[in-house]
């Protein structure tokens, strides 16, 4: 049965204090690991698709990277606007399967 | 412009009703997704959708069904509600079937009494 688990449940950051997401997966064959965030009372919002080990994705103050037994998502120099919860996701090579992680809540104090 | 949006925002019910959930994309996709979102903020796939294919998870009690008047519109029904079908439910669309890169709706929080 394909898993995903997420650390740390919540992290609470400075303006400005880098720090880094984990997604740990088990899969059968990973088709894309996906990163989205969601904003308390609203729907999650894509963020990136990494589908090979070794591959990065950036995107402002955010950088996720892939290996084969997990994903990180790096945040720069982070911002109070960076506040939300980061979810990540994989499908399998069925491509019928796609599994959710609990999510970490990242707070960002001004 | 709203790309998926869903009505009701809120929807409280008693238990044993039927309800039903609207969802409409303007994005121009062919695939629509509904998702339960429970208390503890797990995020579980329900349906996939396409004008092709209806692919239901496996745990998804038949109470649930979803309804696609059209390839932007794909309602979700549920008849004889219980208590622990009381959750967030999104609608989401993709271009392609099992193209995870996804556009989410607002939300609808079902609250069942």
């Amino acid at each position: 049965e394909d898993q995903v688990t997420q650390s740390p449940e919540a992290l609470r950051l400075q303006e400005g204090e880098s720090s880094s997401l984990n997604c740990s997966y088990t899969v059968s064959g990973l088709r894309g690991l996906f990163w989205y965030r969601q904003d308390p009372g609203k729907g999650p919002e894509f963020l990136f698709t990494l589908y090979s080990a070794g591959e990065e994705k950036e995107k402002e103050r955010l950088k996720a990277t892939l290996t084969k037994k997990e994903s990180f998502l790096h945040i720069t120099a982070p911002k109070p606007e960076d506040s939300a919860t980061y979810l990540c996701a994989v499908s399998d090579n069925y491509g019928q399967n796609f599994v959710f992680g609990p999510g970490t809540r990242l707070s960002v104090l001004p | 412009d709203t790309a998926v949006s869903q009505t009701p925002k809120y929807l409280v019910t008693q238990m044993g009703n039927d309800k039903s959930i609207k969802c409409e994309q303007n994005l121009g996709h062919d695939t629509m997704y509904w998702y339960k979102q429970d208390s503890k903020k797990f995020l579980k796939i329900m349906f996939s959708y396409n004008n092709k294919e209806l692919i239901i998870n496996e745990t998804v009690p038949n109470r649930f069904s979803p309804k696609s008047p059209d390839k932007a519109h794909l309602n979700l029904h549920i008849n004889s509600l219980e208590l622990g079908d009381s959750a967030v439910y999104f609608c989401a669309s993709s271009q392609g079937a099992n193209n995870y890169e996804q556009y989410f709706g607002p939300g609808t929080r079902l609250t069942v009494t």
